[in-house]
């Protein structure tokens, strides 16, 4: 079964509108963490957004906030007042366990590719 | 700018070949993480590398092997190039929870 599902291949969004990118996960583990990372065209990993598994309250991050519904299992990234610069491929990630020590090792989605339309 | 260089930046090679890609971490991140990124597979972690031990394990092909050397550089090694190779590697490296990635190379087999 895949542990993280980005069911939205492709979003289309008007300049300076708010947008959510829908991610999924699966895991047993009580503690994990989920994040977000932009991929531009030109290729680059750029963490976004990072939400624990018992944090009490939804990550934001300057225009990006993460709707965390832990009973749901899903973990949305809202992009506010959208700029053409958001243009690019957004991943949504899952570390299990607490990490601790030096096991940081990410589960990625497949992705969406936000296109922003002036 | 992540503070992870890889080098090189672009390969290109033929079937049947041996490269290596290279990977300087953040000054002081013991760990070091590889992935494929390829338009079938998606996002793919191969391997971990942490102070110079692996540490653990993913989708890595018998073909693939990596190490980590004492100054933390680690080093991705493919051999017998196949067409199906050709992808974006990044390594990544990590001190306290956070996977941050280098601009990655990429990899094409002719």
């Amino acid at each position: 079964a895949q542990k993280i599902t980005q069911t939205q291949p492709g979003m289309f969004v008007q300049e300076k509108e708010a947008v959510t990118l829908d991610c999924t996960y699966d895991t047993s583990d009580p503690s994990y963490g989920l994040f977000w990372y932009k991929q531009p065209s030109s290729g680059e990993m750029i963490f976004l957004i990072y939400q624990g598994s018992y944090d009490q309250q939804n990550a934001t991050e300057g225009r990006y906030s993460l709707n965390f519904q832990k009973a749901r299992k899903s973990a949305n990234l809202v992009i506010s007042a959208s700029q053409l610069g958001d243009s690019a491929m957004y991943f949504c990630a899952m570390r299990e366990g607490g990490g601790g020590g030096s096991n940081y090792k990410l589960t990625f989605g497949k992705g969406t590719l936000l296109t922003v339309n002036p | 700018d992540s503070g992870v260089t890889q080098t090189p930046k672009h390969l290109i090679t033929a079937t049947g070949q041996r490269v290596t890609l290279r990977c300087s971490p953040r000054s002081g991140d013991l760990s070091v993480y590889w992935y494929q990124q390829s338009l079938d597979q998606g996002l793919q972690f191969l391997i971990q590398y942490y102070n110079g031990e692996e540490r653990a394990k993913g989708n890595i092909l018998e073909r693939f092997s990596a190490q980590q050397f004492p100054d933390l550089h680690s080093e991705l090694n493919l051999s017998s190039l196949e067409l199906g190779d050709s992808a974006l590697y990044f390594c990544a490296s990590s001190a306290g929870g956070l996977l941050h990635f280098g601009n990655g190379t990429r990899l094409t087999v002719t």
